[in-house]
């Protein structure tokens, strides 16, 4: 739905250096899912947020990455020091009350670590 | 752990006519979600049909339907009257009802093709 809006659509990192990926959820919508697509593969989970507040992020590896959704702004997926492994498309999803069953996609952030 | 399988990697159909994408499922709940999404190559992930667990009757969204077989942890989609737009990867997905955390658990997809 185009209402979430992830950017950069497409991301080049070398491996080293950090990849910080974005998204604005839907207006009204205050929690927001991250999940990560390997090629030919469904989405993964990675992890759930509600305004200031990590709700699950059973989804994310332990080291490297990070997630937050501050009170005013959008929703941030850092990864650090990237490596070939972490290329793959990242995809943020919201919802105004929690429940899946009622979100929303965005378009995606593709990273490519060279 | 809940898993979702796709048996079908890829599938091709003619314009116009019908076809059936496979999902299997496994879970000990009893009260769950079951969704299809359509990923073009846009890769926009979009919502074809959503089929709550406790409700008996197959959903149904225009020329997508569902057969829901809860005994057999089946869900297959239906597409009928199949359009070149149809053509994307199609992925089954399961979700717990309520209890923490919601997260969609993806099988590996379908690729659909449809030919003129």
């Amino acid at each position: 739905n185009a209402g979430v809006m992830q950017n950069p659509r497409h991301l080049v990192r070398r491996r080293g250096q950090e990849a910080r990926l974005r998204c604005s959820p839907m207006k009204g919508h205050s929690h927001v899912y991250w999940y990560r697509q390997l090629p030919e593969e469904g989405l993964k989970f990675m992890v759930y947020l509600q305004k200031e507040n990590i709700i699950d992020e059973s989804g994310m590896p332990k080291e490297r990455f990070s997630a937050e959704f501050p009170k005013e702004g959008p929703s941030i997926l850092r990864i650090q020091q990237v490596v070939r492994g972490d290329s793959a498309a990242y995809f943020c999803a919201s919802s105004p009350s929690g429940g899946l069953n009622e979100a929303f996609f965005g378009q995606g952030t593709r990273l490519t670590v060279v | 752990a809940q898993t979702v399988t796709q048996s079908q990697p890829e599938m091709s159909v003619q314009e116009a006519e019908t076809v059936t994408l496979s999902c299997t499922y496994d879970t000990s709940e009893s009260n769950y979600y079951l969704f299809w999404y359509k990923q073009p190559p846009s890769r926009q992930m979009i919502l074809v049909i959503r089929q709550e667990a406790y409700k008996q009757q197959n959903a149904t969204e225009n020329r997508f339907s569902v057969n829901f077989q809860k005994a057999a942890k089946s869900f297959s989609l239906k597409i009928s009257d199949s359009q070149l737009g149809d053509t994307a990867m199609y992925f089954c997905a399961f979700m717990k009802h309520k209890g923490g955390s919601e997260k969609l658990v993806f099988g590996k997809g379908t690729k659909l093709t449809v030919n003129p």
